[in-house]
């Protein structure tokens, strides 16, 4: 089956710096990827979509120049996680919509810590 | 808007127990409806799903049907095993204005099967 990844899996950063995490459709092309963002006990809140070549389009409530993302090809995402805090500490997880399918296949999130 | 709620969790079986995850969505219009399954350490894989009234999605022994009356997609399985332990996701697809069909989730129910 398709399979999206996510690098890094884990990763622990200082308030105020930035974190970058990819996701990578491995054996399929995706126009469409999706990244959401889980609370614990809480649903999947999806965060934005973006389209490859095009602008990301967030969610109400979402900053966009906090959480920058980029969807150069049609296999790479990438959501960066700028001056992060300890409250934007949370599992990203994304998605990426297979082009011929439409079908709709997740990563295996981040878990990113701010301290 | 269109929302989901399934119930809290989490859920403890015995091995062979029946399972019945509960799931009730609001939405306008006729959205397709979702069962995610999260196993540990891995992404949401899509489990079975059914796109119109009446439709009965299945997969690995697990069975849900598209109710519009109650809208409900109750999650059930006859005989649960110990694999089947894993945090389970009701969903539901709509399509937005930005000319996409985008998911929205509940928030997960945690399943452990006890030998």
């Amino acid at each position: 089956g398709a399979v999206v990844s996510q690098h890094p899996s884990r990763v622990i950063c200082k308030s105020g710096t930035s974190v970058k995490i990819e996701c990578r459709s491995l054996d399929f092309q995706a126009t469409t990827m999706f990244w959401y963002r889980q609370f614990p006990k809480k649903s999947l809140m999806l965060m934005a979509t973006s389209n490859e070549g095009s602008k990301a389009t967030y969610e109400q409530g979402v900053e966009k120049d906090k959480f920058l993302i980029n969807h150069a090809s049609l296999t790479l995402s990438t959501l960066t996680v700028t001056s992060a805090h300890p409250e934007d500490s949370s599992f990203y997880i994304c998605s990426a919509r297979e082009l011929d399918s439409l079908r709709q296949y997740f990563g295996p999130g981040t878990r990113l810590t701010v301290t | 808007g269109n929302s989901v709620t399934q119930m809290e969790g989490p859920v403890t079986l015995s091995e062979e127990a029946f399972l019945t995850i509960n799931c009730t969505y609001t939405a306008t219009g006729y959205p397709s409806l979702f069962w995610y399954v999260q196993y540990p350490g891995e992404g949401l894989q899509l489990l079975l799903k059914a796109t119109k009234a009446d439709d009965k999605g299945s997969n690995k022994g697990f069975e849900a049907t598209y109710r519009k009356e109650t809208t409900s997609f109750h999650l059930e399985k006859g005989s649960v095993q110990v694999s089947d332990s894993a945090v389970y996701f009701c969903a539901l697809s709509y399509f937005s204005g930005a000319g996409s069909y985008q998911l929205t989730f509940g928030k997960g129910t945690k399943l452990s099967v006890i030998p």
